[in-house]
């Protein structure tokens, strides 16, 4: 079956980084893509941003530009978000879950089915002094 | 930027109710690229509906999904004790990816 399965969870002080990884199983790696959204203790679903999977091409939401790296090891079926310069208020749980490869210019990607279907476990990462 | 806005914020049903919950986009989006999840404490949130109207695997035909344009709506009939939670309505149609902010559906 279809599995995302993350790494633990994390405890970072602010200013550090972290990086989640998100190995995959059960389907064709290459083939899809990999989204990463957030989400705050009792809050709603924050998307980060997409990688494909077979290509390697990125797409970052505005708000993490600048701070988010996100990669894939193909061989591993495995992806990566790495988040930099970490603040109080980037504790949460993060997740990965596996969605269309997009197609993407300069501006924008679009994409189609499958919406994002399966979901990594989440990983809590909390930052503080 | 489609912004997502579901209503009510909060729906207190009984079991074997019939709950209604709505996702309003600030445009128009084709019906293609609208999803609902739930999501239970503690846990990711599972893939209900796609395409604005086809359920996912596995998910019980109590569960439908209407609607295009900018009002998208999603029911839930005949409550079972396991569907109390929060769902979300998703748009993938471009990025940034959005979600609605949620509709808690507890038990009255």
């Amino acid at each position: 079956q279809i599995q995302l399965v993350q790494s633990g969870p994390e405890v970072k002080k602010p200013g550090a980084s972290v990086r989640v990884s998100c190995k995959a199983s059960g389907y064709t790696f290459n083939s899809y893509g990999i989204t990463w959204v957030r989400q705050a203790s009792g809050q709603g679903l924050e998307w980060m941003g997409y990688i494909s999977a077979p290509k390697g091409n990125v797409k970052y939401a505005q708000s993490f530009q600048g701070r988010v790296t996100m990669t894939t090891d193909t061989s591993a079926s495995t992806a990566y978000m790495e988040l930099r310069g970490l603040k109080s208020d980037d504790t949460a749980v993060y997740y990965c879950a596996r969605l269309s490869v997009g197609h993407c210019t300069n501006d924008i990607c679009y994409f189609s089915y499958p919406p994002p279907d399966h979901w990594g476990q989440g990983t809590l990462v909390t930052v503080s002094s | 930027e489609i912004v997502l806005t579901q209503s009510p914020g909060t729906l207190s049903l009984s079991p074997g109710e019939s709950a209604t919950l709505s996702c309003r986009t600030s445009q128009s989006i084709s019906s293609t690229y609208l999803a609902w999840y739930q999501q239970k404490r503690g846990q990711a949130p599972r893939l209900l509906i796609y395409g604005a109207s086809t359920r996912a695997t596995g998910i019980p035909d109590r569960f439908s999904g209407s609607g295009s344009g900018t009002d998208f709506t999603l029911t839930i009939s005949r409550l079972e004790p396991e569907d109390f939670a929060v769902y979300f309505c998703h748009q993938y149609r471009n990025s940034p990816l959005t979600f609605g902010g949620g509709t808690k559906v507890e038990i009255k």
